[in-house]
């Protein structure tokens, strides 16, 4: 069974600039969440997606985040315009229903702001 | 708000050592606590449930445990390929989100 697909797996901006992850889940996953995970600390939910509908984004800042799941399949993180504290790994994960602690995680994406 | 503490921070042992990871909480009402191993470079991988203080899980050299107030991760006689950082994580009634600590990291010594 493939697992939960990410890309780029690395990348490098300047401040203020933009960039964007993508994430393709676990198929027949219905639950898709983005984590942020700063150096030293432990993932922080960012975004979760029930299908394409969002169930919790409390914690995105939505000033410069935005993420999609159109179809309900894959999905895209943007952050627009980065700043110095943006630089983290940002994880996807899938699982099968909302109500499970059973998180299936990609091998994320590692951003650094210059 | 949920709160996850996990300690030690770091923790380095013999191989065959045996030793806990703690991991206290504070929730309104806990609906399930999570155990994550994580490898340098990669995302988390999940461990074990526990639902309800009372509750154990094994699963070859690790077991689980689960208070009302926290949860201990038991390694015994580990191997250095235990090395890797362990995260919990709390699910609370009435909040679909896992809220994780910040981990304890492992190095098991050859």
């Amino acid at each position: 069974e493939a697992g939960v697909a990410q890309s780029p797996r690395y990348k490098i901006i300047e401040k203020r600039q933009s960039v964007a992850f993508w994430c393709n889940p676990i198929s027949g996953h219905a639950t898709l969440y983005w984590y942020q995970q700063i150096l030293g600390q432990g993932p922080k939910l960012l975004i979760q997606f029930q299908n394409n509908g969002v169930v919790d984004d409390s914690q995105l800042p939505k000033d410069r985040f935005s993420a999609e799941r159109l179809k309900g399949v894959d999905s895209t993180l943007k952050i627009q315009p980065a700043k110095l504290e943006d630089s983290a790994v940002y994880l996807c994960a899938s699982s099968l229903g909302a109500g499970t602690g059973e998180l299936f995680f990609g091998e994320g994406s590692r951003l650094t702001v210059l | 708000e949920d709160q996850v503490t996990q300690s030690p921070e770091a923790l380095r042992l013999q191989e065959g050592e045996s030793s806990s990871l703690n991991c206290s909480y504070t929730v309104s009402g806990l609906r399930g606590l999570f155990w994550y191993r994580q490898d340098p470079g990669k995302g988390p991988e999940f461990l074990f449930t526990l639902y309800s203080a009372g509750e154990e899980k094994e699963k070859e050299r690790l077991k689980a445990t689960l208070t009302k107030k926290e949860s201990f991760l038991h390694i015994t006689a580990p191997k250095p390929e235990d090395s890797a950082t362990y995260l919990c994580a709390v699910r609370d009634f009435g909040n679909e989100k896992l809220t994780f600590g910040t981990g304890t990291r492992l190095t098991i010594i050859p």
